[in-house]
């Protein structure tokens, strides 16, 4: 079955950067594009961007865009979200999460979700 | 920024009680609307997408409507499991969520 298992709990001081990894399985990895989705606590959900699997193509949020990279590695099956000069408001769970097959610019659903990567921002 | 405005805040419903949430966009989605199940401590589930397409393994007591600006998720008969947060989710222009509604067991 398609699973999506991100790396573990991140603490960090402000100004610092962070890199969320997302191993997926279950499914072709080069055939669907992994989009970033992070939740602060007790908050909704804000979407980042999203990468192509072939990591070819990005389309990042306008609120984060300068400060986030994704990338992607498909000899691995692994995606990659690196958040710089983090501020405590970045507080928050990071969830990765695969979009759907024909989807090719990141504006799409997503259909299976990662346990998401907690990440503390705290001098 | 399309916002997406979702109401109420929370619904107070007894199990086997049909629920009906509401989302509101502030311009047209078109058909990009999709919803999202989240209980505590979880990540969010796809329920629906394209208005009204059920995902993968969603029961059909779970059916969505609306088109344009305005979109319902009705659950017939609630379950013990359906107790949740739900969320809209637009994706024609960007990708922007709801605040989310919180269906409680009243």
């Amino acid at each position: 079955q398609v699973q999506l298992a991100q790396s573990g709990v991140e603490v960090k001081k402000p100004g610092a950067s962070v890199k969320v990894s997302c191993r997926t399985s279950g499914y072709t990895f080069t055939s669907y594009g992994i989009t970033w989705v992070r939740q602060a606590p007790g908050q909704g959900l804000e979407w980042m961007g999203w990468i192509s699997a072939s990591g070819g193509n990005t389309n990042y949020a306008e609120n984060f865009q300068g400060r986030v990279t994704m990338t992607t590695d498909t000899s691995t099956s692994r995606a990659y979200m690196e958040l710089r000069s983090l501020r405590s408001d970045d507080t928050a769970m990071y969830y990765c999460a695969r979009a759907p097959r024909y989807c090719t610019s990141g504006l799409c659903y997503t259909d299976n979700w990662g346990q998401g990567t907690l990440v503390t921002v705290s001098s | 920024e399309i916002v997406m405005t979702q109401s109420p805040a929370t619904l107070s419903v007894s199990p086997g009680q049909r629920a009906t949430l509401s989302c509101r966009a502030s311009q047209s989605v078109g058909s990009n609307l999709a919803w999202y199940q989240q209980k505590p401590g979880q990540a969010p589930r796809l329920v629906i997408y394209g208005v009204s397409t059920r995902a993968t393994g969603i029961p059909a007591r779970f059916s969505g409507s609306g088109s344009g600006t305005e979109f319902a998720l009705t659950i017939s008969s609630l379950q013990s499991e359906d107790f949740a947060v739900y969320y809209c989710q637009q994706y024609n222009k960007w990708v922007t969520f709801g605040g989310g509604t919180k269906v409680e067991i009243k």
